[in-house]
């Protein structure tokens, strides 16, 4: 059974920082792209990232680029987001999930929330 | 970019009756690898959303025959055979064939008359 479980988030004040992890299983997790979907309270389904089975290609929505940063490890079967310079507007749940071609597979999400 | 819009915003209707949503992209969704990659999720409340059609019509494993897909280039639909009660969500279409960025439409809000 695939399995995505994210962990990391919480509240955090503007302009800190905050590490979100995806634990995979079930899968070969090596050998699919991941992403980042992020969901601001009461709004609809926002995509944040992703990264090739490698690590090597890596795309961002361009609200995000140059604070956050996708990563993996595919020893440990994790993916990460580092978010730098958060913002109100960063307050979401954020979801890991596999891809094929999209998303298919999703965790349950992690809720950030920025405020002072 | 390409923009994706969902109609209509909400829809009601009575168990055992069809339900439709439409989804139309600003460009067309067909890759170079002529596969189209129009995907269709629903949301639960409180849940992650779940894939429910992938590449326009292929039902995602698990996903009832009475949900349908089809469409082409820029308009595509989503056709729920007999709605259930279950059903009751939001839906969205997402593009993938254009990074970044994947977009979602709005969403449509499906409840039970």
């Amino acid at each position: 059974e695939v399995q995505l479980v994210e962990s990391g988030g919480g509240l955090v004040q503007p302009g800190g920082s905050l590490r979100l992890s995806c634990a995979g299983s079930g899968f070969s997790f090596s050998t699919y792209w991941m992403s980042w979907v992020r969901q601001a309270p009461g709004k609809g389904l926002e995509w944040v990232a992703n990264i090739k089975q490698d690590g090597n290609e890596k795309y961002y929505v361009d609200s995000v680029k140059g604070r956050f940063t996708i990563s993996r490890d595919n020893v440990q079967n994790s993916l990460y987001l580092q978010m730098n310079s958060l913002r109100a507007d960063d307050t979401a749940i954020y979801y890991c999930a596999r891809e094929t071609g999209g998303p298919d597979y999703w965790g349950q999400g992690t809720l950030v929330t920025v405020s002072s | 970019e390409i923009v994706m819009t969902q109609t209509p915003l909400s829809l009601s209707v009575t168990p055992g009756q069809p339900a439709s949503i439409s989804c139309k992209s600003s460009q067309s969704l067909l890759h170079v690898d002529r596969k189209t990659y129009l995907y269709w999720y629903l949301q639960k409340a409180g849940q992650p959303p779940q894939l429910l059609i992938f590449e326009v019509s292929n039902r995602f494993a698990g996903v009832p025959d009475r949900f349908s897909g089809s469409g082409s280039g820029t308009d595509f639909t989503l056709k729920i055979s007999r709605v259930e009660a279950g059903d009751v969500g939001v839906y969205y279409c997402m593009q993938s064939v254009q990074l970044p960025p994947y977009t979602f439409g709005q969403g449509t809000r499906l409840e039970i008359k």
